[in-house]
């Protein structure tokens, strides 16, 4: 596709349930980033990826949460024993790589914890 | 760790200059950039600046970069109703973990 393509756009879920977001960068983009954004922040930093390995994954806020991307496209962000306070919108992006300055962000997802 | 302040709202008429500011801690930052979030709306890159430039123009918009007092704004010349917002300003290194830090956002709302 020409953007960044996340999926589902919407996920409610029950706490403590397991979740996969699922984000498809621009083709040809090696760099990948995961952020959440809570409402009335700006987007936090989660996990950045540079091809399938994660470069660095310093924002992830606890073990619950991973994330993956075993051929270097397509990365899925995994939260496990879904938590209330991890209701937000979760943003992926993509970017040509090491270098270049764009950034450019999909629509996100919003996951809500009920 | 880079922390990006930024003021939350701003209210200008419409077809008067936007000015949104920006401030921020980490000299290391190579890159400085400006997104725009719409409702509903995903994150649009509006411009960047490299740290060694003192200013940007593009079209409306002009960013001026002050890294002495790591100082950083966005100026909205002619504000159209179109121009309803939030804007980010964020900051991320020219390195092989270029995580980009982004500020809480300035919501710009335009009166008639």
């Amino acid at each position: 596709g020409a953007g960044v393509s996340q999926t589902p756009s919407n996920k409610v879920t029950e706490k403590g349930k397991y979740v996969e977001l699922r984000c498809d960068p621009i083709s040809g983009h090696t760099a990948l980033y995961w952020y959440r954004q809570s409402l009335g922040q700006g987007p936090e930093f989660l996990i950045y990826f540079q091809g399938t390995g994660a470069a660095d994954d310093s924002g992830l806020p606890n073990d619950r949460f991973f994330a993956v991307r075993p051929e270097g496209s397509v990365s899925t962000l995994k939260i496990q024993r879904t938590e209330r306070g991890d209701s937000a919108v979760y943003l992926c992006a993509s970017s040509p790589g090491t270098g270049k300055t764009e950034a450019f962000f999909g629509q996100g997802t919003r996951l809500t914890v009920v | 760790g880079e922390d990006v302040e930024q003021s939350l709202f701003l209210s200008v008429r419409e077809g008067d200059s936007s000015v949104i500011n920006c401030t921020y801690t980490d000299s290391s930052s190579t890159y400085l950039y400006w997104y725009k979030q719409e409702p509903g709306a995903g994150l649009q890159l509006l411009t960047y600046i490299f740290s060694n430039m003192d200013m940007k123009q593009d079209q409306r918009l002009t960013v001026l970069l002050n890294k002495k007092d790591k100082h950083l704004s966005l100026r909205i010349a002619d504000t159209q109703t179109g121009d309803s917002a939030i804007y980010f300003c964020a900051g991320g290194e020219y390195s092989s973990a270029s995580k980009i830090i982004f500020g809480s956002g300035t919501r710009l709302s335009i009166r008639p």
